[in-house]
């Protein structure tokens, strides 16, 4: 199916674990995102692509990290996850950056307990 | 640091209502500011405005963004139901790879 897609949509870990967030999209966008999105912040950028094998941080990068071998595959890794990383995370993706809107994957919705 | 805020936080009104919902921003020499809606899912596009004072319009919501003021305004008319949701306005940076969130505006239309 054409779009962008998370996996899993749900995930309860235990703290110090590590855990990989799956983000595809078929449309070969350029620019990709992951954001996290708790009560009273809005969504705030972690990481973002620019294209293949190139990545940068954004706002709350800490504990976190991201890959992109490929142009369609952006993996979100929680190197030892804690219970501040109880969110949900979106990935998104978008054509031209600046220039075009960027379009949300479902979400995951991740608890460490 | 760039900073985007949203008012108000959430507002309750009833069904055939007018809403506003403000965005305003610091963020020097932007390249757009873009509205999102999001139903307890994932934020799905509204409207992406790079001009200032040209409305953009679909259906019974509207926008408009006024660069020299640094805010936009999103209003809903009409309102039904199912315009409940949190409506997030968003700006991108200079370079145009960051997307910078308001915290989101609640609307809740009570029938």
């Amino acid at each position: 199916d054409a779009g962008i897609t998370q996996s899993p949509r749900y995930k309860i870990t235990e703290t110090g674990r590590q855990v990989t967030l799956m983000c595809h999209q078929t449309w070969s966008h350029s620019y990709m995102f992951w954001y996290r999105q708790d009560l009273g912040h809005g969504l705030r950028l972690i990481y973002y692509s620019a294209a293949a094998d190139i990545t940068d941080k954004g706002e709350v990068p800490d504990g976190y990290v991201v890959s992109r071998s490929k142009t369609e595959n952006f993996p979100l890794t929680l190197e030892s996850a804690t219970r501040s990383q109880t969110s949900v995370y979106f990935c998104a993706s978008s054509e031209l950056g600046g220039y075009t809107e960027a379009f949300f994957g479902q979400g995951t919705r991740l608890t460490v307990v | 640091e760039d900073k985007v805020v949203q008012s108000p936080l959430s507002l309750v009104v009833h069904e055939g209502d007018t809403v506003t919902l403000n965005c305003s921003y610091e963020v020097t020499n932007f390249r757009s500011l873009l509205w999102y809606k999001q139903e307890k899912k994932a934020p799905t596009f509204l409207f992406m405005l790079t001009s200032s004072g040209i409305e953009k319009k679909s259906g019974r919501l509207s926008s408009i963004l006024d660069k020299k003021e640094l805010f936009s305004i999103l209003n809903i008319t009409a309102t039904q139901t199912g315009d409940s949701a949190v409506y997030l306005c968003a700006v991108l940076n200079p370079y145009g790879n960051k997307l910078v969130f308001g915290a989101g505006t609640i609307l809740r239309v009570k029938s």
